[in-house]
């Protein structure tokens, strides 16, 4: 079975700043992908950035980046230059290429920008 | 270009009640998933539409069941409402041929269910 822990319930930086949120999961397989998606208070759940697992380089966004670590089974997302509309919950998510219907989620992050 | 759309906004019902959740998907797209969120959690496969037929479904019992119309809009029924029931309910529409390295799953903001 494919599990997503995130163990930071809650974060906070400051306005400006770099943040890392922590991601691992579990799977036995060897081809899927992984996402953060970002969740603000209007619930809308919102692609921040995604990872095929295939490739080696690490996926960048304009201010969001990830170090993926496949033997590791790792996958944390930075946030460059916080913002005050980064505040938000932020799910670590996986789903396998070949079954690509059941997406799973981390229970979540919640990130606070402060002023 | 309307996005996901779901309604109601909010909702309270009482244990042992049925309740109908709809959703219409974003413009051009098939496919329609729903998704559980229980306070504090991440969201839960519950089960994906296509073609007016259930294709797949997660760890749900079968109080949960679903419909796909033919414009591709759904609703999610859920029955015998248990306490356990209240959560963030969020539908996400896709393209049936959905490429993970390119695709993207659209989300509602969800119907929150109070169950008392």
């Amino acid at each position: 079975a494919q599990t997503v822990t995130q163990s930071q319930p809650e974060m906070s930086v400051q306005e400006a700043e770099t943040v890392t949120l922590s991601c691992t999961y579990d799977t036995s397989e060897n081809n899927y992908y992984l996402f953060w998606y970002k969740q603000p208070p209007s619930r809308q759940m919102i692609l921040v950035i995604r990872q095929e697992a295939y490739k080696q380089q690490n996926a960048t966004e304009n201010r969001f980046s990830v170090n993926f670590q496949k033997a590791a089974k790792s996958f944390s997302l930075k946030i460059s230059d916080s913002q005050l509309g980064d505040t938000a919950m932020y799910f670590c998510a996986f789903i396998l290429t070949y079954n690509n219907n059941d997406m799973r989620f981390g229970a979540g992050t919640r990130l606070t920008v402060k002023p | 270009d309307a996005g996901v759309t779901q309604s109601p906004t909010h909702l309270i019902k009482t244990r042992g009640q049925q309740v109908t959740l709809r959703c219409s998907p974003k413009s051009g797209h098939d496919t329609v998933s729903w998704y559980q969120q229980a306070l504090g959690q991440g969201p839960q496969f519950i089960f994906q539409y296509y073609e007016e037929e259930e294709r797949q479904r997660g760890n749900f019992p079968d109080r949960f069941s679903g419909h796909q119309f033919p414009n591709y809009s759904s609703e999610l029924n859920v029955n015998a409402l248990l306490l356990g029931d209240s959560a963030l309910y969020l539908c996400a529409s896709s393209l049936t041929i959905w490429a993970p390295e390119t695709g993207e799953l659209f989300f509602g903001e969800g119907s929150r269910l109070t169950v008392l």
